[in-house]
C-alpha cells in the first residue's frame, strides 16, 4: 500500500466552479500535512499546510481527519491561473515526506 | 534570496557517462534530499542527509552517490548513466526534517541516450 494516495483526476472544471479531491494516508503517526503545487515541468511549491482544525487561504481551504485518515483540498471560485497538479504530503515523523503522486486540475474558461 | 539553486538545469548524457548533479541552499537548512521524478511515478527519494556529515538511502539509490560537502551543499552523482535514470531530478532543502515542508530547486532535465 502507497504511503500516501490520490485521485489522479484530471478535474476538469469551469472557471468559477469549486472543485475538491482527497487523498488518504496510511502512517497514523503522522504530524505534518501539507498542499504542494506543481505546474507543468516546474518545481513543486507549498500552497499550504493542514492543521487539526482545518485553515483556509484565500480561495483554498484544507482539511484532515485523522480518525480517517485524509485529507482535503477545496478550491472556490476557481480561476484559470489555479490549473495545475496538486500534492498531498505528509511527514511520517521521520526526515522524509511521502508524497503523493498529484492531483490533476484543469480550469476551463 | 535565491533559496535552493540546482545546476545544470538541463543535460544529456550518454549511456556510461557519468556526471555530478549540483545543489546548494542558502537558507541554513539543516537537511537536504534527492528525488526524481517520472511521469505517473510522482516524487521517489533518491537520497537524503538529516545533517551535515550524514547521509542515507531513500526509496531509489541504486545507481547514485551523494556527497554532503557542507551544511549548503548536497551533491548527486550518477557514475555510469543508464536510459532508466532519465528523470527530472529536484534537490529540497528543510530546517527541521519535514516539520515544515520543504522548499525545492527548480530541477535538474537529465536524458540519456
Amino acid at each position: 500500500r502507497k504511503e500516501v494516495e490520490q485521485d489522479p483526476g484530471p478535474f476538469n472544471v469551469p472557471e468559477g466552479a469549486t472543485v475538491a479531491f482527497n487523498c488518504t494516508y496510511s502512517n497514523s503517526a503522522s504530524q505534518s500535512f501539507f498542499w504542494y503545487r506543481q505546474d507543468c515541468r516546474k518545481e513543486p511549491k507549498l500552497l499550504m499546510s493542514v492543521y487539526s482544525s482545518g485553515n483556509e487561504d484565500g480561495r483554498f481551504t484544507a482539511q484532515l481527519n485523522r480518525a480517517s485518515q485524509y485529507i482535503s483540498l477545496l478550491i472556490r471560485d476557481s480561476k484559470l491561473s489555479d490549473s495545475a497538479t496538486y500534492l498531498c504530503v505528509v511527514n511520517p515523523n521521520d526526515y522524509k515526506l511521502s508524497f503523493g503522486a498529484g492531483t490533476t486540475v484543469t480550469v476551463r474558461a | 534570496n535565491a533559496g535552493v539553486t540546482q545546476t545544470p538545469k538541463f543535460q544529456v548524457l550518454k549511456t556510461g557517462q557519468s556526471m555530478t548533479l549540483q545543489c546548494a541552499q542558502d537558507m541554513n537548512h539543516n537537511s537536504m534530499y534527492w528525488y526524481r521524478q517520472d511521469p505517473g511515478m510522482g516524487l521517489r527519494l533518491i537520497y537524503y542527509s538529516a545533517s551535515e556529515g550524514t547521509t542515507d538511502k531513500g526509496e531509489v539509490p541504486n545507481g547514485y552517490n551523494v556527497s554532503r560537502l557542507n551544511k549548503r551543499e548536497f551533491s548527486l552523482r550518477l557514475e555510469s548513466a543508464a536510459p532508466s535514470q532519465t528523470s527530472v531530478y529536484f534537490c529540497a532543502s528543510s530546517e527541521a526534517g519535514g516539520a515544515y515542508g520543504y522548499t525545492f530547486g527548480s530541477g535538474t532535465r537529465l536524458t540519456v541516450v
